[in-house]
């Protein structure tokens, strides 16, 4: 079975760091793309970043380019996004998602989200 | 950056309805769209990709249609544990795809 597990959230100042982990098991992690998407509190779906399997491409979204950075480990099977100088509006539940092969950039699996919140 | 307008934002029906919900990009992206499901407090769930084709395990009630700029999400008998919010996603421009604004299924 799939299984992708997020930690890391929490509350943080503005200004502040954070780094989240993404666990993942049930499939061969070192062969799929890897991306997170956020929801802030009532709000729709955004996408943040993307990974290739090797890690030789990455993408972020312009609202977090230049402060987030994503990573993977495929050895411990686990996905990360470091996220510096945190504003206000980074405010969401952030899911780690499964690249679906083949429709690429669509997700057929997602963890259960984890919740970063940034308030003073 | 290609825009994605969902409608409606929300809709009332009863178990047994017809649902159509759709969604307009702001220019061509060919078949490049995907549906899918959210209920409270838990992740999305991929119901359909390239418009039209179901995702594995999801039931035959659903169906995507269109291309270009207009598509449309169909559930043919509205069951209880349809009662969510759709979203649609457009992946044409790869890899920042855009979600639409979300249509609240309600019941009535």
């Amino acid at each position: 079975e799939v299984q992708l597990v997020e930690s890391g959230g929490g509350l943080v100042q503005p200004g502040g760091s954070l780094r989240l982990s993404c666990a993942a098991s049930g499939f061969t992690f070192s062969s799929y793309s890897m991306n997170w998407v956020r929801q802030a509190p009532g709000k729709g779906l955004e996408w943040v970043s993307y990974i290739s399997s090797s890690s030789s491409t990455i993408y972020y979204a312009d609202s977090v380019k230049g402060r987030f950075t994503i990573s993977r480990d495929n050895a411990k099977n686990s996905l990360y996004l470091q996220m510096n100088s945190l504003r206000d509006e980074d405010t969401a539940v952030y899911y780690c998602a499964r690249e679906q092969v083949p429709a690429a950039n669509t997700f057929d699996y997602w963890g259960q989200g984890t919740l970063v919140t940034v308030s003073s | 950056a290609i825009r994605i307008t969902q409608s409606p934002s929300s809709l009332s029906a009863s178990t047994g309805d017809r649902v159509t919900i759709t969604c307009r990009a702001s220019q061509g992206i060919s078949s490049y769209l995907a549906w899918y499901q959210q209920k409270p407090g838990k992740a999305p769930k991929l119901l359909i990709y390239a418009a039209s084709t179901l995702q594995s395990g999801v039931p035959s009630r659903f169906s995507g249609s269109g291309s270009g700029t207009d598509f449309t999400l169909t559930i043919s008998c509205l069951q209880s544990e349809d009662f969510a919010t759709y979203y649609c996603q457009q992946y044409y421009s790869y890899p920042q795809g855009t979600f639409g604004q979300g249509t609240k299924v309600e019941i009535k």
